[in-house]
């Protein structure tokens, strides 16, 4: 089945305290992104990746960090959390980021930081 | 200005209603377009892709109007299943996928 595999679901940790958020899709897409979501507003981007070791900043990159190592994975890595960085995250991948082609996105993993 | 917006809702509408939602998109250049649906927390879902021409998809249709820069979803005889955030999506090229907050839709019998 072709999918988006994200973990953990719910994570819950305290600041300063690094973590890595796993992404994974087996649909051989180059492009993959990783998405903030927050009450009120869109979702937005926090870093993106067009092709393996090719990583790039996206609207909302500060106290985040990606590596691209293999094409199926997309970690998104924070160093040291902060209470502002509680939201809802979503990893997505696409065949190429062009204007038509639809996003598959994980399921999510809700992160709190207290 | 938000580069999408849509209005947030709730909209609660009875069984067998006809509901409409518009979105509205600053980038006139904006290539493609999308509407998505969300239930509660959990990943978004291609609902729809919006063609120029207008398209139809069983008993949702979706509308462009790039003139006035905004998209609209209609969704006739609304089911309980139905119930859900729908996101409105603009992509204006390469890499600039743009999406709106959502509109909050809740079916009751």
């Amino acid at each position: 089945e072709a999918q988006v595999t994200q973990n953990p679901r719910y994570l819950i940790t305290v600041t300063g305290k690094k973590l890595t958020v796993t992404c994974s899709q087996n649909m051989n897409h180059e492009y993959m992104s990783w998405y903030r979501q927050d009450p009120g507003l869109g979702l937005r981007q926090i870093y993106y990746s067009m092709n393996v070791e090719v990583t790039d900043k996206g609207d909302v990159p500060e106290g985040y960090k990606v590596s691209r190592k293999e094409k199926r994975n997309f970690p998104l890595i924070l160093e040291s959390p902060s209470p502002n960085q509680t939201s809802l995250y979503f990893c997505a991948s696409s065949r190429d980021p062009g204007s038509t082609e639809k996003l598959f996105f994980g399921s999510g993993t809700q992160l709190s930081v207290l | 200005r938000k580069e999408v917006e849509q209005d947030p809702g709730p909209f609660n509408v009875p069984e067998g209603a006809t509901v409409a939602f518009n979105c509205t998109y600053s980038n006139s250049a904006s290539q493609s377009f999308f509407w998505y649906r969300q239930d509660c927390r959990k990943e978004p879902k291609l609902l729809m892709s919006v063609y120029s021409s207008g398209n139809e998809d069983g008993r949702f249709t979706a509308q462009l109007n790039r003139a006035s820069q905004y998209i609209s979803l209609l969704i006739r005889d609304s089911k309980l299943s139905d119930s859900a955030t729908y996101l409105c999506v603009v992509n204006g090229g390469t890499n600039d996928m743009r999406f709106g907050a959502g509109t909050r839709l809740t079916v009751k019998p």
